[in-house]
């Protein structure tokens, strides 16, 4: 059974990066043509995709318009996680983040983690 | 950028049936999946590539998608589906994955 695990600060300050670690157990990181994926969701924005990261003979990222410049999604394959950094957050940013495996590019997205409840203030 | 539209809520009465739209441009050309969402937990996949149930899902959901709109159907609906859904789409145009704004579903 596939299981996702997620882990980081609930409190970050604004204009900090905001970090979040995703710990795989029953599938691999590496595995070919699965994305890993990381979503929030806000009352503001609902369910907002962020970033994802896939291995096909090398390793892609896709992220969105909405943050690019200021993510970054990285498998650890020696660890079997993946993780997300999103520097200089503002408040905007306060949402609870997920993340999830798709079993393929356009797949839907089958496994979550629990969610981390971010929020960004001083 | 891609935008899909649902309708806020949905009331239904036990064993009637619920269907949810999903509204976009040209959806019939692209693959949706659907979310049910329960409170303080994450979504769960219920409908992929427009009609496909994962394992667990029970039959009464099921999904169609033509022209310029997707629905999620819930058949015999029981009390245990009252939750938010959420379709999603990847759009093409800007390599992105696009979510509706929800639907809460209300078991009357």
């Amino acid at each position: 059974q596939v299981q996702l695990q997620q882990s980081g600060p609930g409190l970050v300050k604004p204009s900090q990066t905001l970090s979040l670690t995703c710990a795989i157990s029953g599938d691999s990181v590496s595995r070919n043509s699965v994305a890993w994926n990381w979503i929030r969701q806000s009352p503001s924005r609902g369910l907002e995709w962020l970033g994802r990261t896939y291995y096909s003979s090398k390793w892609y990222n896709d992220y969105a318009v909405s943050v690019k410049g200021r993510i970054t999604v990285n498998p650890d394959t020696s660890n079997n996680q993946l993780s997300l950094q999103l520097n200089s957050v503002t408040p905007e940013d306060t949402a609870v983040y997920y993340c999830a495996r798709s079993l393929g590019y356009f797949y839907g997205m089958d496994v979550w983690g629990q969610g981390t409840t971010v929020t960004v203030s001083s | 950028s891609y935008v899909l539209t649902q309708p806020p809520s949905v009331s239904v009465a036990p064993g009637e049936t619920a269907g949810i739209s999903c509204g976009g441009d040209n959806t019939g050309i692209k693959t949706v999946h659907w979310y049910q969402q329960k409170p303080g937990q994450a979504p769960l996949l219920v409908i992929y590539y427009d009609s496909d149930r994962p394992s667990g899902i029970p039959e009464r959901f099921s999904g169609s998608n033509s022209g310029n709109t997707a629905t999620l159907t819930i058949s015999r609906v029981e009390a245990g589906d009252e939750a938010d859904y959420y379709c999603q789409v990847w759009d093409t145009s800007t390599d992105h994955w696009v979510f509706g704004g929800g639907t809460k579903v209300t078991v009357l």
